[in-house]
């Protein structure tokens, strides 16, 4: 039972380069999220989505893109990576019916130089 | 706006004490309180979560919460810590259980012999 996986673990990017970081889940949860997680700031969420389809902006959201085609997977693009990009990623799942409780990833940690 | 408070960054504790961990927040109703536990490396867990109902909730690895209204607190107890409890706790809290959580910054514990 893999849960939620994230890929890559580990990225180093040049400012203004583009990547995507893939999230994938196979507990056929409708509710998935990314954060990302820096020092002294807790996580922050990126974006968010409810089911394929729909996606919404959450706390931080400015460089980075969403879709949502299946339910299975929820990848975050940076269009153009800047160093305040430069954190560890967690992609989140729930099932959406008001538990609270997100199956998180093992995270992916970006570099930008 | 809603917001977590952990006044604690780092706490060490000797292998067999107790442990207290505190978490403040801000909230105009009563709020759905987490706890989650991050090893390190690894993604985020749930500890314990807080809906309704009795004030002392129990969680996994022997962990258990008291939720305070008076206090706006959500402090996480452990009678008698173990080496492997070390890890970063966060606190956070959601609006009616949805699965958009705000986190707390996080406290670090170590555990010395």
């Amino acid at each position: 039972n893999a849960g939620v996986t994230q890929t890559p673990k580990f990225q180093v990017l040049k400012t203004g380069q583009s990547m995507t970081l893939q999230c994938a889940q196979d507990m056929n949860h409708e509710y998935m999220s990314w954060y990302r997680q820096d020092p002294g700031m807790g996580l922050r969420l990126i974006h968010y989505s409810v089911g394929a389809g729909i996606t919404d902006q959450g706390e931080v959201p400015n460089g980075y893109n969403v879709s949502r085609s299946t339910t299975e997977d929820f990848p975050l693009r940076l269009l153009s990576a800047a160093p305040s990009q430069t954190s560890v990623y967690f992609c989140a799942s729930n099932s959406g019916v008001n538990t609270g409780e997100l199956f998180f990833g093992e995270g992916s940690r970006l570099t930008v130089l | 706006a809603q917001s977590v408070t952990q006044p604690d960054i780092h706490i060490t504790v000797s292998e067999g004490a107790s442990l207290e961990l505190r978490c403040n927040y801000s909230y105009g109703a009563t709020p759905y309180l987490f706890w989650y536990v991050q090893s390190p490396g690894q993604g985020l867990q749930l500890l314990l979560k807080y809906f309704s109902g009795d004030t002392l909730v129990q969680g996994i690895k022997g962990f258990e919460a008291e939720f305070k209204r008076s206090q706006s607190s959500f402090n996480l107890r452990k009678p008698s810590v173990h080496w492997s409890d070390a890890a970063e706790y966060f606190c956070a809290l959601s609006n009616f259980g949805n699965e958009k959580l705000t986190f707390g910054t996080g406290t670090r514990l170590t555990i010395i012999p």
